[in-house]
């Protein structure tokens, strides 16, 4: 989506924290979604965040958002070899059910 | 179990030919979408549909159609005129009542050769 721009790579350590960021450009959004995908299977839902919301911490996952500089990030603690996978960052514009997604961004997990 | 299935996982399709890539939900779900995913492109919409009977083009419909005859169902048909339709094709629905309408969920994907 060319409203939602994410990095293409991570390359983390197993156990330290990763950080993925993505802008996004329709300050209207209502929600904001972050979605994991496994190789070769659908998405999942992973976490979501509304608009008047500065940060969501679900486990090990944080989700901030900076609206001013229509910017999101998601911080997994602890990484393990498990989150190795693609995550997409996705929005959902008011009045609009459709939702725009990022280009994910690989991240692999290295022991 | 509730959910989203797609069938086939695999398919495999000579040029030429039009080829339909089923999508079920028992999710009650109102809406229901259509992904191709492409790699470093992430997900374009090709069709969506708000409720039966009614569907509208996302943002790459040409060489595709879809039906939506019951709520459960929403089929997609990879026509001939799809010029590169060798892709990963992700079908989600989502609930178009109450709160959180505009989450999706999806199903786990067909991928789909053309020969």
């Amino acid at each position: 989506g060319e409203d939602v721009e994410q990095s293409l790579f991570l390359s983390v350590r197993e156990g330290d924290s990763s950080v993925i960021n993505c802008t996004y450009t329709d300050s209207s959004s209502t929600y904001l979604y972050w979605y994991k995908q496994e190789p070769g299977a659908g998405l999942q839902l992973l976490t979501y965040i509304f608009s008047n919301m500065d940060m969501k911490q679900d486990q090990r996952l944080t989700v901030l958002l900076n609206k001013k500089d229509k910017h999101l990030s998601l911080r997994i603690a602890d990484t393990q070899t498990g989150d190795s996978a693609i995550y997409f960052c996705a929005e959902s514009p008011s009045n609009d059910y459709k939702l725009s997604f990022g280009a994910g961004t690989t991240v692999t997990v290295r022991a | 179990d509730g959910g989203i299935t797609q069938s086939p996982k695999y398919l495999f399709r000579k040029e030429g030919q039009n080829v339909t890539l089923s999508c079920e939900q028992n999710l009650n779900h109102d809406a229901m979408y259509w992904y191709r995913q492409d790699p470093g492109q992430g997900l374009r919409l090709i069709y969506y549909s708000q409720i039966v009977n009614d569907f509208q083009k996302g943002d790459i419909a040409e060489g595709y159609s879809v039906s939506r005859e019951k709520k459960e169902s929403f089929p997609l048909t990879v026509t001939s005129a799809q010029k590169n339709p060798t892709a990963f094709y992700l079908c989600a629905s989502s609930n178009r009542q109450g709160v959180h309408t505009d989450t999706q969920y999806f199903g786990p994907g067909t991928r789909l050769t053309v020969l």
